[in-house]
């Protein structure tokens, strides 16, 4: 049984790109998390997704968007890439059933 | 913010048991204490959760006081894979998992 997977595992972009990343959930998993972890801080919650709409959002900008689809699978996007944004970006998935979040590896993103 | 208090970092010798303090005087009836760990570079890991009683599973023990205003995690017999941060979360059911912190564990041989 695979666990949550993320991908790309690395990225590099420029300051004004555009950049996704995608999430596949643990089998049996519903709902998707997804969190920014700046390097030296604790991972902050960026939004939630459950039956494919947003049910709850952290404190971000409208720049990050996201999608859930009907395989429960998930992207996360960033518009007008800042410098800032470099972090390792987090996906957890979870059973509305049993409500324990399973943390992928992460995709750390490099804003140059 | 994160409505927990962690000591920074603690240390613990190899095979003795990890005693990891949390305080959390805020806690409201309904939410749970969950503690997650992250060691340098991975995704945390979830280790237990409890709501009121005493929780233990293969990974740890959760002690959690009568009025819930704290709490214990217990790595019974630490190795040195067990190095991390360890996060203490309260959070209503279904919420946002909000990370303070943390402790920085550090088994040492």
């Amino acid at each position: 049984d695979a666990g949550v997977t993320q991908s790309p595992t690395h990225l590099i972009k420029t300051r004004g790109q555009q950049v996704t990343l995608r999430c596949s959930p643990k089998s049996g998993h519903d709902t998707v998390s997804w969190y920014q972890q700046a390097l030296g801080q604790g991972p902050q919650f960026i939004f939630q997704y459950y039956e494919e709409e947003e049910r709850q959002r952290g404190n971000f900008p409208d720049r990050f968007s996201g999608h859930q689809f009907p395989n429960y699978s998930s992207e996360l996007n960033v518009n007008a890439l800042l410098l800032g944004d470099s972090a390792l970006y987090l996906c957890a998935s979870s059973s509305i059933l049993t409500d324990i979040q399973y943390f992928g590896a992460g995709t750390r993103l490099s804003v140059l | 913010d994160a409505k927990t208090t962690q000591p920074p970092s603690m240390d613990c010798a190899e095979g003795r048991a990890a005693n990891l303090p949390c305080n959390h005087s805020t806690i409201s009836g309904n939410e749970y204490v969950y503690w997650y760990r992250q060691i340098h570079s991975q995704g945390p890991q979830y280790i237990i959760h409890g709501l009121k009683n005493n929780e233990t599973n293969e990974m740890a023990s959760l002690i959690i006081t009568e009025d819930r205003k704290s709490s214990t995690l217990i790595l019974p017999h630490a190795t040195l894979r067990d190095t991390a941060v360890y996060y203490c979360i309260v959070k209503l059911y279904g919420n946002k998992l909000v990370f303070g912190a943390g402790t920085i564990l550090r088994v040492k041989s």
